[in-house]
């Protein structure tokens, strides 16, 4: 089982671009959720994906947006990038229908915004 | 959004236990109460989780205040592999999916 994986593991963007993250689940599971983490903070909670539907939002502007495929892997999307978008982009997969649940976290895609 | 206060940062010597304290004074009785980690240049991984009972498995063990208002992450025997960020989340059962990350507490284990 090869667990989360995300791709690239590394991005370099200038102000004001577009950038694709992507996020292949772990086998079984059918949730994304996608964080941001600023250097020395702790994760932050974009966004979480079920059924190819947002199903719940955190405290981030329209710029970031996101997508599921039938498959259950997901993409997250910045426009417009400014240079506080520089930051470790974590996505976690886990299976809904259980009242907990355990994420399991990929290695993160590194955006560096210059 | 219940909130979790950690300490910054704990040292431990190898081999030694080590309990890291989280206070959650606004737990509501639907918060189950997670432990996850970040070792350095990976994502988090999940520790342990808790409603109201402690709870052990092969990691750790989770002893939780009978008011629940704050909870102790128990490592018996620290290697040099545990050294990492550890957050302690709430999480409501009922109507919300997101975890709330904290700054954590870094753990640093001494030879």
């Amino acid at each position: 089982d090869a667990g989360v994986t995300q791709s690239p593991t590394h991005l370099i963007k200038t102000r004001g671009q577009q950038v694709t993250l992507r996020c292949s689940p772990k086998s079984g599971h059918d949730t994304v959720s996608w964080y941001q983490q600023a250097l020395g903070q702790g994760p932050q909670f974009i966004f979480q994906y079920y059924e190819e539907e947002e199903r719940q939002r955190g405290n981030f502007p329209d710029r970031f947006s996101g997508h599921q495929f039938p498959n259950y892997s997901s993409e997250l999307n910045v426009n417009a990038l400014l240079l506080g978008d520089s930051a470790l982009y974590l996505c976690a997969s886990s299976r809904t229908g259980e009242p907990f649940y355990e994420q399991y976290f990929g290695p993160g895609t590194r955006l560096t915004v210059t | 959004d219940a909130k979790t206060t950690q300490p910054n940062s704990m040292e431990s010597n190898e081999e030694e236990p080590v309990h890291l304290p989280c206070n959650h004074s606004t737990i509501s009785g639907t918060d189950y109460i997670h432990w996850y980690r970040q070792l350095p240049s990976q994502g988090p991984e999940y520790v342990i989780h808790g409603l109201t009972s402690n709870v052990n498995n092969r990691m750790a063990s989770l002893a939780i205040a009978e008011d629940r208002k704050s909870s102790t992450l128990i490592l018996h025997r620290a290697t040099l592999r545990d050294a990492a960020v550890y957050y302690c989340i709430l999480r409501d059962v009922q109507g919300t999916y997101k975890y709330i990350f904290g700054t954590g507490t870094r753990l640093k284990v001494l030879a």
